[in-house]
């Protein structure tokens, strides 16, 4: 079985700061794995995903998440965060699409 | 775009009730989900479907079950709802094709008294 472990519940960060918001994996073979973000009285929302290739992945507002087989991890970063980024993070791991392991999720709240 | 929508933002049901929570996907997916997501413990699968009339248990199905009849809709059942499925639960859908990108509803905060 597979199982995500996400190190922090709360992040605190200053706007313009950068952040790192962190994601551990287990499983025993290969995995697709995704953050979604899910702001105030939302749904999910997928915000990035690594599914073979470069194990660097961007997204389109500015994050990045980079994965590392020997670290089993896939930790979310972004250089300079905003306001607007305060919300849930959540990282998910799946083999088959059929059945999704997510973390416990990462508040992250920007401080003006 | 995609849209998923549940049937209700806000629910309050009493001990006992049998509730439903209804989910649409306009897009044609396959594969259907209910999680239920809790403060500390993240999302948890209850159920997925990845075609009309299959289903399958996901990690937490006790005290749930549900319903596809039509490959755009489907329902989770509380059978007798309990003080401990107080909860958000959200719906979700994936195309085979989209390589596995689920899309969510909102959401239905669902109270139990």
């Amino acid at each position: 079985a597979q199982s995500v472990t996400q190190l922090d519940s709360q992040v605190p960060v200053f706007e313009e700061a950068p952040v790192e918001l962190r994601c551990n994996y287990s499983s025993s073979v290969s995995v697709y794995l995704f953050w979604y973000v899910q702001y105030p009285n939302q749904g999910l929302q997928l915000l990035l995903k690594y599914l073979s290739g470069s194990t660097l992945v961007e997204s389109i507002n500015g994050f990045e998440a980079e994965f590392n087989k020997s670290q089993t991890s896939f930790h979310l970063r972004k250089p300079s965060v905003h306001i607007s980024d305060t919300a849930e993070y959540f990282c998910a791991v799946t083999v088959n699409g059929n059945q999704f392991y997510f973390g416990t999720g990462t508040s992250l709240t920007v401080i003006p | 775009d995609v849209k998923v929508t549940q049937s209700s933002r806000y629910l309050v049901k009493r001990t006992g009730e049998k509730v439903f929570l209804e989910c649409v996907q306009d897009m044609d997916h396959e594969n259907m989900f209910w999680y239920r997501q809790d403060p500390g413990l993240g999302l948890r699968l209850i159920y997925f479907s990845y075609d009309v009339k299959m289903k399958e248990k996901g990690d937490i199905p006790e005290g749930y079950s549900v319903s596809r009849e039509k490959k755009e809709r489907f329902s989770l059942i509380l059978e007798s709802a309990s003080t401990n499925q107080t909860s958000m639960y959200l719906c979700a859908s994936s195309s085979i094709g989209s390589v596995y990108e689920q899309y969510f509803g909102p959401g239905t905060r669902l109270t139990v008294t």
